[in-house]
């Protein structure tokens, strides 16, 4: 048990709504990474937030935006949903180490349908 | 380009066959370099992490080639249990995943 916690599990929405996803970090990691994985493709990184700031983003517009607390856990938030959001949210915890990525742990995931 | 490219397969072995996965990465700064398992439905775990000396772990062998900016991951004596989507990871100011693998292991 990785000890990262995810919730929801599943989601149905409807274009044009937005969405929370929220996740706690394994006990010690203080880093929090976010990941979009559609079917058959591989964990396409989002954002990672170090001390509550996002501290790097992939290719995603700004209507995919974060948030971290003081205890490390985050939010994924989702505005304007479109179909193509469709897929399995990750959040991945780890420690930080002044810069090079450590292993990540990963949470089971949110499943999202955008209908 | 993609920024880190594997085998696109699957792969499908009869139990006790070795296999050997392959992965391309194009950032040479790349710092960190992993291997993780995904079964289906689940989220992806941690196999193992990839020295430049390479490393083992029972039948599991990663080997990392910094110069050619390629990763590899050898499984001998496979099991049924071994069937599952095998994704390359690489870590430096983000990290990106490959697409990943996907083994079959038959009986």
């Amino acid at each position: 048990e990785t000890g990262v916690t995810q919730s929801p599990t599943h989601l149905i929405k409807t274009r044009g709504q937005q969405v929370t996803l929220r996740c706690s970090s394994q006990s010690g990691h203080n880093t929090v990474s976010w990941y979009q994985q559609a079917l058959g493709q591989g964990p396409q990184f989002i954002f990672q937030y170090y001390r509550e700031e996002e501290n790097g983003r992939g290719n995603f517009p700004p209507r995919f935006s974060g948030l971290q607390f003081p205890n490390y856990s985050s939010e994924l938030n989702v505005n304007a949903l479109e179909l193509d959001d469709s897929a399995l949210y990750l959040c991945a915890s780890s420690p930080w180490t002044g810069g090079i990525q450590e292993t990540q742990y990963f949470g089971p995931g949110t499943r999202l349908l955008v209908l | 380009r993609k920024e880190v490219e594997q085998d696109p397969g699957p792969f499908n072995v009869p139990e006790g066959a070795t296999v050997a996965f392959n992965c391309t990465y194009s950032n040479s700064a790349s710092q960190s370099f992993f291997w993780y398992r995904q079964d289906c439905r689940k989220e992806p775990k941690l196999l193992m992490s990839v020295y430049s000396s390479g490393n083992e772990d029972g039948r599991f062998t990663a080997q990392l080639n910094r110069a050619s900016q390629y990763i590899s991951l050898l499984i001998r004596d496979s099991k049924l249990s071994d069937s599952a989507t095998y994704l390359c990871v690489v870590g430096g100011f983000k990290t990106i995943f490959g697409a990943g693998t996907r083994l079959f292991v038959k009986a």
